[in-house]
C-alpha cells in the first residue's frame, strides 16, 4: 500500500528553527508538496519538490531525497502565526496526491 | 485569498435530509476535486473532474453524488448520510492534471455534522 508518515505534533519556540520530516512509500513519484493549514481554514500551498535538493522560499525551505523517500520542511525565525498543521503530499504514478495526516506545529513564546 | 469558495461553511443535517455543497473557483482552472478531511486522518480524495468529466471516483458511497456543470462549479449532493460522514469537506482546483506542477488550490471547506 501507499503511505506517507509525518510526526503528529511538534512544539517549538518563537524565533527558533524547526524541521518537519516526511517519509513516503508510494507507487511511483511525480512530485512532493507541502501545505499549511490553520485550524478551520483551507490548506494553502507552500512548496513543491520534484528533483533532489533544497528549495528555499523566504523563511521556509523544503528538501527532497527521492532515493530515501524522504522530505523535510524547514521553518526559520518562527513566528506565532506559524502555528498550524503542515501537510505532506506525494503525487504517485497515477498522478493522484497521496496525503499524510499532517503535523500540528505549536509555537510557544 | 485562494480563489476557491465554498458554501455553506457549516452544515448540520439529519440522516434523512438531502442537502448540497457548492464550490466555485475563480482561477480559470480545468480540474476540480472533492476531498473529505476527518480529524487526525489524511485527506481522502473522493471525486475528480477534469474539463467537466469525472475521471476519478474513489469507491465513494452512492449517498454522495457529485455534479460538475462547468469547469468553474462543483456540487456535492448529500442524501441519507450516516454520522460517520461528519467531517470537513474540501473542494480544490488545479490547472490541468499532468501539467507539472499542477498545484491544487483549496477552498475553506464545509464543516458537516450528521445527527
Amino acid at each position: 500500500g501507499q503511505n506517507i508518515d509525518q510526526p503528529t505534533e511538534m512544539t517549538a519556540t518563537e524565533g527558533a528553527i524547526v524541521q518537519i520530516n516526511c517519509t513516503y512509500q508510494t507507487s511511483g513519484f511525480n512530485g512532493l508538496f507541502w501545505y499549511q493549514q490553520h485550524a478551520g481554514e483551507a490548506p494553502t500551498f507552500l512548496s513543491y519538490n520534484v528533483l533532489d535538493g533544497l528549495e528555499e522560499k523566504g523563511r521556509f525551505s523544503s528538501f527532497l531525497s527521492r532515493s530515501k523517500g524522504y522530505s523535510y520542511l524547514l521553518l526559520k525565525e518562527l513566528q506565532m502565526k506559524d502555528s498550524a498543521s503542515y501537510l505532506c503530499a506525494v503525487r504517485d504514478s497515477n498522478y493522484q496526491l497521496i496525503w499524510g495526516a499532517g503535523t500540528k506545529l505549536i509555537i510557544k513564546p | 485569498e485562494t480563489g476557491v469558495t465554498q458554501t455553506p461553511r457549516h452544515l448540520v443535517m439529519g440522516m434523512t435530509n438531502k442537502k448540497s455543497l457548492k464550490c466555485e473557483q475563480h482561477l480559470g482552472h480545468n480540474a476540480m476535486y472533492w476531498y473529505k478531511q476527518s480529524a487526525k486522518k489524511p485527506l481522502e480524495l473522493m471525486f475528480v473532474y477534469n474539463f467537466k468529466e469525472q475521471t476519478e471516483n474513489n469507491s465513494v458511497p452512492s449517498r454522495f453524488s457529485p455534479e460538475c456543470p462547468n469547469s468553474s462549479h462543483l456540487f456535492l449532493h448529500l442524501h441519507t448520510l450516516q454520522p460517520e460522514d461528519s467531517a470537513l469537506y474540501l473542494c480544490a482546483s488545479s490547472q490541468q492534471p499532468g501539467l507539472e506542477p499542477d498545484t491544487q488550490y483549496f477552498g475553506p471547506g464545509t464543516r458537516l455534522t450528521v445527527l
